[in-house]
Protein backbone atom coordinates (compact mmCIF):
# COMPACT_ATOMS: atom_id res chain seq x y z
CA UNK A 1 0.00 0.00 0.00
CA UNK A 2 1.60 3.05 -1.13
CA UNK A 3 2.07 5.79 1.16
CA UNK A 4 1.35 9.67 0.48
CA UNK A 5 2.71 10.59 -3.03
CA UNK A 6 3.91 13.92 -4.15
CA UNK A 7 5.14 15.45 -7.48
CA UNK A 8 6.92 16.81 -8.48
CA UNK A 9 9.42 16.41 -5.21
CA UNK A 10 11.39 19.75 -6.01
CA UNK A 11 9.83 22.72 -8.03
CA UNK A 12 11.32 25.74 -9.88
CA UNK A 13 9.48 28.82 -11.32
CA UNK A 14 10.18 32.06 -12.23
CA UNK A 15 8.34 35.02 -10.92
CA UNK A 16 4.85 35.41 -12.87
CA UNK A 17 4.53 31.99 -13.31
CA UNK A 18 2.32 29.06 -12.40
CA UNK A 19 3.00 26.27 -10.10
CA UNK A 20 1.26 22.92 -9.80
CA UNK A 21 1.31 20.59 -7.02
CA UNK A 22 0.36 17.59 -6.88
CA UNK A 23 -0.73 15.15 -4.59
CA UNK A 24 -2.05 11.28 -4.41
CA UNK A 25 -3.58 10.08 -1.03
CA UNK A 26 -3.02 6.98 0.71
CA UNK A 27 -5.46 4.20 -1.07
CA UNK A 28 -8.90 4.37 0.73
CA UNK A 29 -8.43 7.86 2.09
CA UNK A 30 -11.11 10.84 0.90
CA UNK A 31 -9.65 13.50 3.01
CA UNK A 32 -6.53 15.38 1.98
CA UNK A 33 -5.44 18.61 3.79
CA UNK A 34 -2.21 21.16 2.22
CA UNK A 35 0.56 22.38 4.43
CA UNK A 36 3.11 25.27 3.83
CA UNK A 37 6.53 25.39 5.44
CA UNK A 38 8.55 27.97 5.05
CA UNK A 39 12.07 27.40 5.84
CA UNK A 40 13.16 27.15 10.13
CA UNK A 41 9.34 27.75 10.34
CA UNK A 42 6.56 25.17 11.30
CA UNK A 43 3.78 23.56 9.03
CA UNK A 44 0.93 25.72 8.78
CA UNK A 45 -2.39 24.55 7.39
CA UNK A 46 -3.72 25.80 4.18
CA UNK A 47 -6.85 24.04 3.06
CA UNK A 48 -8.52 20.58 4.15
CA UNK A 49 -10.90 18.81 0.89
CA UNK A 50 -12.96 15.56 0.72
CA UNK A 51 -13.54 14.18 -3.06
CA UNK A 52 -14.75 17.52 -5.01
CA UNK A 53 -15.60 19.64 -2.05
CA UNK A 54 -13.44 22.14 -0.01
CA UNK A 55 -14.21 22.01 3.60
CA UNK A 56 -11.78 24.54 5.06
CA UNK A 57 -9.72 26.96 3.59
CA UNK A 58 -9.30 29.40 6.13
CA UNK A 59 -5.66 28.87 5.58
CA UNK A 60 -5.03 29.69 2.04
CA UNK A 61 -4.37 33.08 0.71
CA UNK A 62 -7.28 34.69 -0.99
CA UNK A 63 -5.79 35.55 -4.36
CA UNK A 64 -3.49 33.33 -6.57
CA UNK A 65 -3.64 30.31 -4.67
CA UNK A 66 -6.52 27.35 -5.58
CA UNK A 67 -7.10 24.09 -4.67
CA UNK A 68 -8.93 21.01 -5.81
CA UNK A 69 -9.44 17.08 -5.59
CA UNK A 70 -11.36 16.17 -8.11
CA UNK A 71 -13.89 12.78 -8.05
CA UNK A 72 -10.59 11.35 -10.27
CA UNK A 73 -7.10 12.05 -9.95
CA UNK A 74 -4.64 13.63 -7.37
CA UNK A 75 -5.50 16.72 -5.35
CA UNK A 76 -3.98 19.72 -7.20
CA UNK A 77 -2.32 22.69 -5.06
CA UNK A 78 -2.36 25.64 -7.58
CA UNK A 79 -0.48 28.81 -7.87
CA UNK A 80 -0.98 31.47 -9.90
CA UNK A 81 1.84 34.73 -10.84
CA UNK A 82 4.37 32.88 -8.50
CA UNK A 83 6.52 35.59 -5.86
CA UNK A 84 9.73 34.43 -4.43
CA UNK A 85 7.54 34.30 -1.11
CA UNK A 86 5.94 31.19 -2.15
CA UNK A 87 8.95 29.80 -2.06
CA UNK A 88 8.31 26.84 0.71
CA UNK A 89 8.23 23.45 1.10
CA UNK A 90 4.19 21.93 0.76
CA UNK A 91 3.07 19.47 2.18
CA UNK A 92 0.06 16.89 1.43
CA UNK A 93 -1.81 14.68 4.46
CA UNK A 94 -4.63 12.40 3.61
CA UNK A 95 -6.69 10.54 6.32
CA UNK A 96 -9.54 8.19 6.32
CA UNK A 97 -13.04 8.79 7.94
CA UNK A 98 -13.49 10.83 10.32
CA UNK A 99 -15.33 9.82 13.69
CA UNK A 100 -16.92 12.26 16.45
CA UNK A 101 -13.62 11.98 18.41
CA UNK A 102 -11.53 13.01 15.53
CA UNK A 103 -9.47 9.58 16.80
CA UNK A 104 -9.85 8.26 12.76
CA UNK A 105 -8.69 10.91 11.46
CA UNK A 106 -4.80 10.37 11.65
CA UNK A 107 -2.70 12.50 9.06
CA UNK A 108 -0.13 10.52 6.92
CA UNK A 109 2.11 13.12 5.04
CA UNK A 110 3.71 12.94 1.75
CA UNK A 111 7.15 13.83 1.20
CA UNK A 112 6.79 17.49 -0.07
CA UNK A 113 7.41 19.34 -2.74
CA UNK A 114 10.06 21.83 -2.53
CA UNK A 115 8.80 24.87 -4.55
CA UNK A 116 11.55 27.51 -5.46
CA UNK A 117 10.97 30.76 -6.71
CA UNK A 118 13.49 32.75 -8.79
CA UNK B 1 -0.91 33.73 19.85
CA UNK B 2 -0.28 30.14 18.26
CA UNK B 3 -2.17 27.45 20.20
CA UNK B 4 0.40 25.14 20.05
CA UNK B 5 3.67 25.76 22.33
CA UNK B 6 6.92 23.59 21.91
CA UNK B 7 10.12 24.31 24.07
CA UNK B 8 12.82 24.19 23.42
CA UNK B 9 13.20 25.69 20.23
CA UNK B 10 16.49 23.45 19.23
CA UNK B 11 18.23 21.33 21.38
CA UNK B 12 21.71 19.72 21.20
CA UNK B 13 22.68 16.25 23.06
CA UNK B 14 24.84 13.51 22.66
CA UNK B 15 24.60 10.29 21.36
CA UNK B 16 23.01 7.99 24.27
CA UNK B 17 21.87 10.57 26.48
CA UNK B 18 18.08 10.99 27.51
CA UNK B 19 15.58 14.44 26.81
CA UNK B 20 12.10 15.43 27.32
CA UNK B 21 10.73 17.69 24.80
CA UNK B 22 7.95 20.24 26.03
CA UNK B 23 4.34 20.41 24.51
CA UNK B 24 1.67 23.08 26.12
CA UNK B 25 -1.53 23.97 24.43
CA UNK B 26 -4.96 25.99 24.72
CA UNK B 27 -6.67 24.23 22.27
CA UNK B 28 -10.19 23.58 23.57
CA UNK B 29 -11.95 21.16 23.37
CA UNK B 30 -9.49 19.04 23.46
CA UNK B 31 -9.51 15.97 21.42
CA UNK B 32 -6.31 14.42 21.06
CA UNK B 33 -2.65 15.05 21.14
CA UNK B 34 -0.18 13.87 18.45
CA UNK B 35 3.44 14.08 17.97
CA UNK B 36 5.28 13.58 15.13
CA UNK B 37 9.20 12.70 14.06
CA UNK B 38 10.23 15.19 10.63
CA UNK B 39 12.75 14.05 9.64
CA UNK B 40 15.46 16.78 7.21
CA UNK B 41 13.63 17.39 3.50
CA UNK B 42 11.16 14.62 4.64
CA UNK B 43 7.09 14.62 5.68
CA UNK B 44 6.10 14.40 9.01
CA UNK B 45 5.80 10.54 10.94
CA UNK B 46 3.40 10.24 13.71
CA UNK B 47 4.99 8.70 16.38
CA UNK B 48 2.37 8.65 19.27
CA UNK B 49 -1.45 9.94 19.60
CA UNK B 50 -2.89 10.32 22.95
CA UNK B 51 -6.61 10.92 23.68
CA UNK B 52 -8.23 12.75 26.93
CA UNK B 53 -7.99 9.84 29.01
CA UNK B 54 -4.20 8.56 28.41
CA UNK B 55 -1.53 9.70 30.83
CA UNK B 56 1.27 7.77 28.89
CA UNK B 57 2.12 6.22 25.39
CA UNK B 58 5.29 4.48 23.95
CA UNK B 59 6.71 3.44 21.28
CA UNK B 60 10.05 1.88 21.43
CA UNK B 61 12.47 4.54 22.99
CA UNK B 62 10.06 7.64 22.75
CA UNK B 63 7.50 7.84 25.67
CA UNK B 64 4.81 10.66 25.56
CA UNK B 65 2.93 11.70 28.46
CA UNK B 66 -0.19 13.63 28.57
CA UNK B 67 -1.58 15.82 31.48
CA UNK B 68 -5.07 17.37 30.25
CA UNK B 69 -5.75 19.30 33.15
CA UNK B 70 -2.63 21.26 32.66
CA UNK B 71 -2.16 20.98 29.21
CA UNK B 72 0.86 19.79 28.53
CA UNK B 73 2.43 16.99 27.14
CA UNK B 74 6.11 16.01 26.87
CA UNK B 75 8.40 13.60 24.63
CA UNK B 76 11.14 11.85 26.60
CA UNK B 77 13.58 10.29 24.30
CA UNK B 78 15.74 7.66 25.98
CA UNK B 79 19.44 6.25 24.89
CA UNK B 80 19.33 8.61 21.97
CA UNK B 81 21.15 7.81 18.84
CA UNK B 82 22.47 10.19 15.52
CA UNK B 83 19.19 9.00 13.48
CA UNK B 84 17.16 11.00 16.02
CA UNK B 85 18.23 14.26 14.59
CA UNK B 86 15.03 15.45 13.13
CA UNK B 87 12.60 18.36 14.44
CA UNK B 88 9.64 16.66 16.66
CA UNK B 89 6.01 18.21 16.11
CA UNK B 90 3.52 18.33 18.52
CA UNK B 91 0.10 18.70 17.28
CA UNK B 92 -3.43 19.16 19.06
CA UNK B 93 -6.73 18.59 17.38
CA UNK B 94 -9.80 20.00 18.86
CA UNK B 95 -13.03 17.89 18.49
CA UNK B 96 -13.81 19.66 15.36
CA UNK B 97 -11.69 17.39 13.53
CA UNK B 98 -9.96 19.22 10.95
CA UNK B 99 -8.42 22.00 13.16
CA UNK B 100 -5.88 21.12 14.01
CA UNK B 101 -2.95 23.04 15.68
CA UNK B 102 0.64 22.59 14.57
CA UNK B 103 3.17 23.62 17.07
CA UNK B 104 6.61 24.81 15.63
CA UNK B 105 8.84 22.16 16.45
CA UNK B 106 11.79 21.51 18.56
CA UNK B 107 14.81 20.82 15.88
CA UNK B 108 17.25 17.84 17.81
CA UNK B 109 20.55 17.40 16.79
CA UNK B 110 22.14 14.44 18.67
CA UNK B 111 25.81 14.35 17.98
CA UNK B 112 28.29 11.52 18.36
Amino acid sequence: NAGVMQNPRHLVRRRGQEARLRCSPMKGHSHVYWYRQLPEEGLKFMVYLQKENIIDESGMPKERFSAEFPKEGPSILRIQQVVRGDSAAYFCASSSFIDGQGFYNEQFFGPGTRLTVL
Amino acid sequence: KNQVEQSPQSLIILEGKNCTLQCNYTVSPFSNLRWYKQDTGRGPVSLTIMTFSENTKSNGRYTATLDADTKQSSLHITASQLSDSASYICVVSATNNNDMRFGAGTRLTVKP
